[in-house]
């Protein structure tokens, strides 16, 4: 899989939209981009993900640059309940796990 | 209804003692996976079935044995363990869908976590 940097905390204001970048200069024409997210305590959820168009549900949206070279999560109107560490991975789709590896992510703080 | 769960949440146990930790998932997925997250917080896959089969063996001592009795369970049972299996243990799962566009295949389902506390 290749590999992937993000900033390793973020703060953002209750109600505002949380922007989390995420670098993957060395991802392969069919890796995909996956978000998950952790709240404390509690395993991984995932939140979306894509391979070159921009990909929209009802927890986020996910913007990728045209070179696929970076992506940014975006949570529209971020709460208290998205304080979490955020992971961003890049994969194969029908990969089963080969060098799956999660971490260390962004902590997003929500402030009130 | 739980999608993914986990049993025990949490194992204290002694050095050289031989345990076990069960996931059952309801999701109808044909893919399921044990990971290890240790206390730098990284999280780490350890082994993948398919159908039952093991298809994904990743570094680990063979005192870690998983096994899948059907396709909506897959355990892992530990011998002899050490001071460093200490962790938390996750289960997922995924479902085998290729045909929707972005294809669903690697969308991981996680259990609650098992916390393992070696003594």
């Amino acid at each position: 899989d290749a590999k992937t940097t993000q900033p390793p905390s973020m703060d953002c204001a209750e109600g505002r939209a949380a922007n989390l970048p995420c670098n993957h200069s060395t991802i392969s024409g069919n890796e995909y981009v996956y978000w998950y997210r952790q709240i404390h305590s509690q395993g991984p959820q995932y939140i979306i993900h894509g391979l070159k168009n921009n990909e929209t549900n009802e927890m986020a949206s996910l913007i990728i640059t045209e070179d696929r070279k970076s992506s940014t999560l975006i949570l529209p109107h971020a709460t208290l309940r998205d304080t979490a560490v955020y992971y961003c991975i890049v994969r194969e789709a029908g990969n089963y796990g080969q060098n799956f590896v999660f971490g260390p992510g962004t902590r997003l703080s929500v402030l009130p | 209804d739980t999608a993914v769960s986990q049993t025990p949440k949490y194992l204290v146990t002694q050095m050289g003692n031989d345990k076990s930790i069960k996931c059952e998932q309801n999701l109808g997925h044909d893919t399921m996976y044990w990971y290890k997250q240790d206390s730098k917080k990284f999280l780490k896959i350890m082994f993948s079935y398919n159908n039952k089969e093991l298809i994904i063996n990743e570094t680990v001592p063979n005192r870690f044995s998983p096994k899948s009795p059907d396709k909506a369970h897959l355990n892992l049972h530990i011998n002899s363990l050490e001071l460093g299996d200490s962790a938390v243990y996750f289960c997922a799962s995924s479902p085998k869908i290729m045909t929707v566009y972005p294809p669903r295949v690697n969308e991981q389902f996680f259990g609650p976590g098992t916390r393992l506390t070696v003594l």
